[in-house]
């Protein structure tokens, strides 16, 4: 089986870094993804690791360490509309591909 | 401009009733997938299809039923065996398993049962 585990919640200061850890526990996947959901709206793709290492794109980070069955969002440069739900997801090679979410992490930008 | 559609945004559902979500996307996409989503949590998979007329069912599939019959369609019926429907539910679609790994989401039907 596959599952996905998030802390639930990260409060953090305009201006700042924050990093969202995932480790999860699956028999083989094709990488690693991270969505943002507003609250009442439809989740949006933020980042892709295919591949272990750093992924780049604007202000957002995505780390993946298959070995260490472990990945990370890393956030700079918070801003306020930045406070959302954050969910990394993984697509199995078994299970004819089920795409599957972790719990979110709640992350709060204080001014 | 091509996206995925859900309707309606919201429904009304009395107790023991059948009602079907509708799913619709162009983006010609060959997987797609449902998902609750309760105050609070996170994303629970209910049902998926990776082509058309054939699908598998996830997490928590019990009182739900789905049809693949076109590639650009995935209505979701919630039966009255589903004893707690009011929830969020989301579709989404991607690329074939095996592909890059974005999933793009409809905006979503909020269900209750009054």
């Amino acid at each position: 089986g596959q599952s996905l585990e998030q802390p639930s919640e990260v409060t953090a200061v305009e201006g700042a870094i924050v990093q969202i850890n995932c480790t999860y526990q699956t028999s083989g996947f094709y990488g690693l993804s991270w969505y943002q959901q507003h609250d009442g709206g439809a989740p949006t793709f933020l980042s892709y690791n295919a591949l272990d290492g750093l992924e780049e794109t604007g202000r957002f980070s995505s780390f993946l360490s298959r070995s260490d069955s472990y990945g990370y969002l890393l956030l700079q440069e918070l801003q306020m509309k930045d406070s959302a739900s954050y969910f990394c997801a993984v697509r199995g090679h078994n299970q004819g591909g089920k795409l599957i979410f972790g719990q979110g992490t709640e992350l709060s930008v204080k001014p | 401009d091509g996206g995925i559609t859900q309707s309606p945004k919201y429904l009304f559902r009395k107790e023991g009733q059948n009602v079907t979500l509708s799913c619709e996307q162009n983006l010609n996409h060959d997987a797609m997938y449902w998902y609750r989503q309760d105050p609070g949590q996170g994303l629970r998979l209910i049902y998926y299809s990776q082509i058309v007329n054939d699908f598998q069912k996830g997490d928590i599939a019990e009182g739900y039923s789905v049809s693949r019959e076109k590639k650009e369609s995935f209505p979701l019926t919630v039966t009255s065996a589903q004893k707690n429907p009011t929830a969020f539910y989301l579709c989404a679609s991607s690329m074939a398993q095996g592909a890059m790994g974005e999933a793009f989401f409809g905006q979503g039907t909020r269900l209750t049962v009054v």
